[in-house]
């Protein structure tokens, strides 16, 4: 168990349809990524927020928006869902600021659009 | 952007085989991660290396940063089925986001 939960666990849903996706990360940790997992991609980074703020941006799309609560809560807004949106979204976190910075990844959300 | 290429993307092996997985960049890394992911499951961190030829060894896997900082390996002795998955390496580029390689997908028949 990395300490980071997601909810929901699987979501289906239709094509044009909006989803949010939770995240929340672990004890002490700011910073919180949005990856995106698919057969033909892989493991793609979507974006992070430190401390509420967006601190760096990777492949995601305009029809995906995310931010980040005080409480350091995540969710990841996905809008006008299409069928390749299908995959796996993974949250992590990590205490930013440190050297390391490893990255502990939450236990998806298997999304499907049908 | 920087780019981490892993190979090989399969590797099917027999039990007690050992197993290497490699990562090559263009660009010198300021370091490189190891995760796995079990079928079904989400990465989970392994390791980070971070200086020129630094090795580091977990119990059978051996985790090798090369001497110019741009490829890695990750070899397992004596393979067991609890080893079935998709070993990642990843680097930290200068925007701070961590780039993934493609992943080698491991399986191991018994």
């Amino acid at each position: 168990d990395s300490g980071v939960t997601q909810t929901p666990k699987h979501l289906i849903t239709a094509t044009g349809q909006r989803v949010t996706l939770r995240c929340s990360p672990r004890s002490g940790d700011l910073s919180v990524y949005w990856y995106q997992q698919s057969l033909d991609q892989g493991l793609q980074f979507l974006i992070q927020y430190y401390n509420g703020e967006e601190r760096a941006k990777g492949n995601i799309l305009e029809r995906f928006s995310a931010q980040q609560f005080p409480d350091l809560h995540s969710e990841l807004n996905l809008s006008s869902l299409e069928l390749g949106d299908s995959a796996l979204y993974f949250c992590a976190s990590s205490a930013s600021g440190t050297r390391d910075r490893t990255q502990y990844f939450g236990p998806g959300t298997r999304l499907l659009v049908l | 952007g920087q780019q981490v290429m892993q190979i090989p993307q399969y590797q099917h092996v027999q039990e007690g085989e050992d197993f290497t997985t490699y990562c090559n960049s263009s660009t010198t890394l300021s370091n490189i991660q190891w995760y796995k992911q079990r079928p079904g499951g989400h990465p989970v961190f392994l390791i980070q290396l971070v200086k020129s030829g630094e090795v580091k060894k977990q119990k059978r896997l051996t985790f090798q940063f090369g001497e110019a900082k741009k490829n890695s390996s990750l070899h397992i002795t004596a393979t067991q089925t609890t080893d079935v998955g998709t070993y990642f390496c990843a680097s930290y580029n200068q925007g701070g986001k961590l780039i993934f390689g493609q992943g080698t997908e491991l399986s191991v028949k018994p």
